[in-house]
């Protein structure tokens, strides 16, 4: 079946620690983004990128690096500079262009930095 | 400004009953869309349904369908013979413009619950 996977699905990190989150589709979608959700609130854009070896900054990009090497990986690291770096990390694709194209999202990595 | 607000951040329904779900938008683009997603307690974000600015007809998806007024930059969701699996979260999103890829503008959400 074609999807996203995001793991681990509970992530514990120790303050200072660095983390990288994964992210793989089998869509051949060319588009993937990053977006954190706190409690209550809606996503928030941290990364997205339209192509292999490109990216662009979302809304929340800093203390959060990423890469984009295969079309079908898109990691995201969260860095010890990430000031509140606890909450829901969920990461969705779509095919590029036109924005009548839905994003598909993954089930979400929960993240918990003490 | 808020792009995207949704102001009811909690609203109950009885089963088989419809519902509507505020959302109102700021933008100036001329070609915008707006979407709504529905999530679960389970966390995966569920495409429901979409609107194009220039579509001249509300968008429906099964039970789902989208009261669209421009003019009032309105998109509010309505959803019709509720059920219990329908309780859930529901964000109402907005891509502007064509170009700058397939960015998507979430709102706070409407936590719905459905009861019997």
């Amino acid at each position: 079946d074609g999807g996203i996977t995001q793991s681990p699905k509970y992530l514990f990190r120790k303050e200072g620690q660095n983390v990288t989150l994964s992210c793989e589709q089998n869509l051949n979608h060319d588009a993937m983004y990053w977006y954190r959700q706190d409690p209550g609130q809606g996503l928030r854009l941290i990364y997205y990128s339209q192509i292999v070896n490109d990216f662009q900054k979302g809304d929340i990009a800093e203390g959060y690096s990423v890469s984009r090497e295969k079309k079908e990986s898109f990691p995201l690291t969260v860095t010890s500079a990430q000031k509140n770096p606890t909450a829901f990390y969920l990461c969705a694709s779509s095919l590029p262009g036109q924005a009548i194209y839905e994003q598909y999202f993954g089930p979400g990595t929960r993240l918990t930095v003490t | 400004a808020q792009k995207i607000t949704q102001t009811q951040p909690g609203m109950f329904v009885q089963e088989k009953e419809a519902v509507t779900l505020d959302c109102t938008y700021d933008t100036s683009d001329q070609s915008y869309g707006l979407f709504w997603y529905k999530q679960p307690s389970s966390g995966e974000m569920i495409f429901l349904i979409y609107q194009g600015s220039y579509d001249e007809q509300n968008a429906t998806e099964g039970r789902y369908s989208l009261n669209f007024q421009k003019a009032r930059k309105s998109a509010n969701l309505v959803i019709s013979a509720s059920q219990l699996g329908d309780s859930a979260m529901y964000f109402c999103a907005m891509r502007e413009g064509q170009r700058g890829g397939n960015k998507l503008t979430f709102g706070t959400g409407t936590q719905l619950k459905v009861e019997l």
